[in-house]
C-alpha cells in the first residue's frame, strides 16, 4: 500500500519568497493533517480537512499560510512571503476517518525540509 | 488538552527490553493513550494505544497503571532500529471537534550495540 506522498522533499528560498508544499494521502483517506515542526521541537499542527472542509486551523499564521484541499484528495500548503522562523520540516498525515472523533491512526510522510534564508 | 510528562532522553543496549515511562496526572476518562515515534529524517508512525487495559501488538506492549495517571511503553527486544524519539500523546476523540494530535517533545531512545 502507498503511503502519504509528499513533494519537495527539500527546499530553500529567501525570506520574503513564497513557496508551496504538496500532499497526497493514502487514497481513501477522508482526513487530512499539516504538520510544521520545528527542530527539536515535536509537531505542531496547522490545519485539519475532513474531505475538502476545514475542521480545525486555529494554529495556522493565516496572515501569511494558506492550505487547500479542492477536490477532498491532494493538498497544497503555500507561505506567502516566508519568514526567517518558518525553517521547519512540514508534515502531511491522513486518516481514515470519516467522521471526527473516530480515534482513527494517522499514517505521515516524510515531509518537506524548508529553509528560509 | 491533559498534558504528558516524559523522560528527554534514555539509552538501552540492544536486544534488552526497554520501558518508556508517561506520566499524565490530568488524564480524563475518555483520552486515549496513544504512542507515536519518529525515526530520523522520517515522520511519526504510530506504535500503539490504549484505554484502560495492557494492549499488546507486533510492534510493543502499552501497560496503563490502574489509575491510568501514567503509561509504559515496553520494547521486548531492541534493536538499532528501535532508535527514534517516542512521543506519548492523549487523545479525546469523545469531546468532539477537531482530533489532530497534540505532541510534546518526546524521549529520544538511544540503542548502544
Amino acid at each position: 500500500e502507498a503511503g502519504v506522498a509528499q513533494s519537495p522533499r527539500y527546499k530553500i528560498i529567501e525570506k520574503r519568497q513564497s513557496v508551496a508544499f504538496w500532499c497526497n494521502p493514502i487514497s481513501g483517506h477522508a482526513t487530512l493533517y499539516w504538520y510544521q515542526q520545528i527542530l527539536g521541537q515535536g509537531p505542531k499542527l496547522l490545519i485539519q480537512f475532513q474531505n475538502n472542509g476545514v475542521v480545525d486551523d486555529s494554529q495556522l499564521p493565516k496572515d501569511r499560510f494558506s492550505a487547500e484541499r479542492l477536490k477532498g484528495v491532494d493538498s497544497t500548503l503555500k507561505i506567502q512571503p516566508a519568514k526567517l522562523e518558518d525553517s521547519a520540516v512540514y508534515l502531511c498525515a491522513s486518516s481514515l476517518a470519516r467522521v471526527v472523533g473516530t480515534n482513527e491512526k494517522l499514517f505521515f510522510g516524510s515531509g518537506t525540509q524548508l529553509s528560509v534564508l | 488538552d491533559a498534558k504528558t510528562t516524559q523522560p528527554n532522553s534514555m539509552e538501552s543496549n540492544e536486544e534488552e527490553p526497554v520501558h518508556l515511562p508517561c506520566n499524565h496526572s490530568t488524564i480524563s476518562g475518555t483520552d486515549y493513550i496513544h504512542w507515536y515515534r519518529q525515526l530520523p529524517s522520517q515522520g511519526p508512525e504510530y506504535v500503539i494505544h490504549g484505554l484502560t487495559s495492557n494492549v499488546n501488538n507486533r510492534m510493543a506492549s502499552l501497560a496503563i497503571a490502574e489509575d491510568r495517571k501514567s503509561s509504559t511503553l515496553i520494547l521486548h527486544r531492541a534493536t538499532l532500529r528501535d532508535a527514534a524519539v517516542y512521543y506519548c500523546i492523549l487523545r479525546d476523540v469523545l469531546r468532539g471537534g477537531a482530533d489532530g494530535l497534540t505532541f510534546g517533545k518526546g524521549t529520544h531512545l538511544i540503542i548502544q550495540p
